[in-house]
């Protein structure tokens, strides 16, 4: 079975701090990983998946498979990067996206 | 951008009563999903349905669940008898490809069984 694990509930940071929002995986196969972001009173959204490589407002997420990790990270966090972030997994052949619990970034001005 | 609306955004019924949420997902769009998230606990696979059929549901989607596309535009989950537990956030969402491509979700319904 798959599973993901966000261990922070919720992790605070100053305004130009850098900032990582933990994802580890458990899947016996090759996983697709994914970044969705909540922002306050709008909907959940892509942030970014590990097969694009790209970097969405200044975010970036390496997929470690030796360490079935798949963090999130930024250099500098700004106000407007408060939310909530969910890290998803979706297997080969699988309809289904399976998401970890979430974590609440609070960048404290 | 497009959008996935969903309606109505809160609902309240009874436990016993059928409810039925509804979705409009982007209209070029193949895939439609829909997820729950109970209150403080992850967002949750229910059922994929593609081509005018389900082609991948969850174990919390039993036969008290069922979803259809009736018009080509409108995609529903209907519960049948609904359960305390069945109290949920429910997110619509739809996207072109499979679930390794972006999905786009609605703002959701929040359904409360008393």
């Amino acid at each position: 079975a798959q599973r993901v694990t966000q261990p922070e509930k919720l992790l605070s940071v100053f305004k130009g701090a850098p900032v990582e929002l933990k994802c580890n995986y458990s899947y016996s196969g090759s996983p697709e990983l994914f970044w969705y972001v909540q922002y306050s009173r709008q909907r959940l959204q892509l942030l970014l998946r590990h097969i694009s490589r790209e970097s969405i407002k200044g975010f970036t997420a390496d997929l470690n498979k030796g360490e079935t990790s798949f963090h999130l990270k930024k250099p500098f966090a700004q106000e407007e990067d408060s939310a909530m972030y969910y890290c998803a997994l979706s297997s080969v052949g699988s309809y289904q996206l399976t998401f970890g619990k979430g974590t609440k970034l609070s960048v404290i001005p | 951008e497009p959008e996935v609306t969903q309606t109505p955004s809160h609902q309240v019924t009874q436990m016993g009563q059928e409810v039925i949420l509804r979705c409009v997902p982007i209209s070029n769009h193949l895939y439609f999903y829909w997820y729950r998230q109970i209150l403080g606990q992850k967002v949750e696979f229910l059922v994929s349905f593609y081509n005018n059929e389900i082609s991948e549901k969850s174990e919390i989607f039993d036969d008290q669940f069922s979803v259809e596309r009736p018009d080509g535009s409108n995609f529903t989950l209907k519960i049948r008898s609904t359960k305390l537990e069945d109290s949920a956030m429910y997110f619509c969402a739809s996207s072109e490809g499979p679930a390794n491509e972006k999905l786009f979700f609605g703002s959701g319904t929040q359904l409360s069984v008393l």
